[in-house]
């Protein structure tokens, strides 16, 4: 079946720190790969998805995710975050052949100045 | 250019009440989908449809039933609201199987059963 886990549930950084943020996923067939961010009161919003192609995937905001296909993996970094990171992140994994798309729990980013 | 639009934004309900959420997408697109997110559960996928005319299963289903109405219309019923169905759905559309496709969400619909 299909599935996607997200390891840290809960990361806390000062502001300058770097940030990765575990992504792993299970399914058998071709998927494609997202990242979402939800800040405080607002819906969901897009930061990078991966299709094909070049597996380090750069997204707005600093943001840049690898998929790495042997471990399954598409994990999420930023050099250096800001206070204005502070929010929820959340992977998905998207089916090629069927479309059903699958969120992980969601990892909660905070940022102290 | 409205995208994904949920109604209603906010529903009170009582247990063993009925409703529907109704969702509709100006995209042309195929795919539509239902989900609810829980604090601590991310987003969990009810019904999603691939195409006019066919649904499917989802993470969580029971106690929920859809309409894929037209290419436009993808609707979530709640038969029998319960207290455990108090949640934030959010509707979200694509351009269909084949991969490639942004996804495309609505801005959610807070529902509470008492």
């Amino acid at each position: 079946a299909q599935s996607v886990s997200q390891h840290n549930h809960h990361v806390i950084l000062s502001e300058a720190a770097s940030l990765e943020l575990g992504c792993n996923y299970s399914y058998g067939g071709t998927v494609n790969l997202f990242w979402y961010v939800q800040y405080p009161g607002q819906h969901l919003q897009l930061l990078l998805k991966y299709f094909s192609g070049d597996p380090l995937v750069k997204g707005i905001k600093g943001f840049e995710a690898e998929f790495i296909k042997s471990k399954f993996s598409f994990n999420l970094r930023k050099p250096s975050v800001q206070w204005s990171d502070t929010a929820e992140y959340f992977c998905a994994a998207l089916s090629y052949n069927t479309d059903k798309l699958i969120f992980g729990t969601g990892t909660r980013l905070q940022v102290f100045p | 250019n409205a995208g994904v639009t949920q109604t209603p934004k906010f529903q009170v309900l009582k247990t063993g009440q009925s409703m529907t959420l109704q969702c509709a997408q100006d995209m042309n697109h195929n795919s539509m989908y239902w989900y609810r997110q829980d604090p601590g559960m991310g987003l969990r996928l009810i019904y999603y449809s691939a195409s006019e005319g066919t649904t499917d299963k989802g993470e969580v289903p029971n106690g929920y039933n859809v309409s894929r109405l037209n290419k436009r219309e993808f609707s979530l019923r709640l038969e029998s609201a319960a207290p455990s169905q108090t949640s934030v759905y959010f509707c979200a559309s694509s351009g269909g199987p084949g991969g490639g496709n942004t996804i495309y969400f609505g801005e959610g619909s807070w529902l509470t059963v008492v």
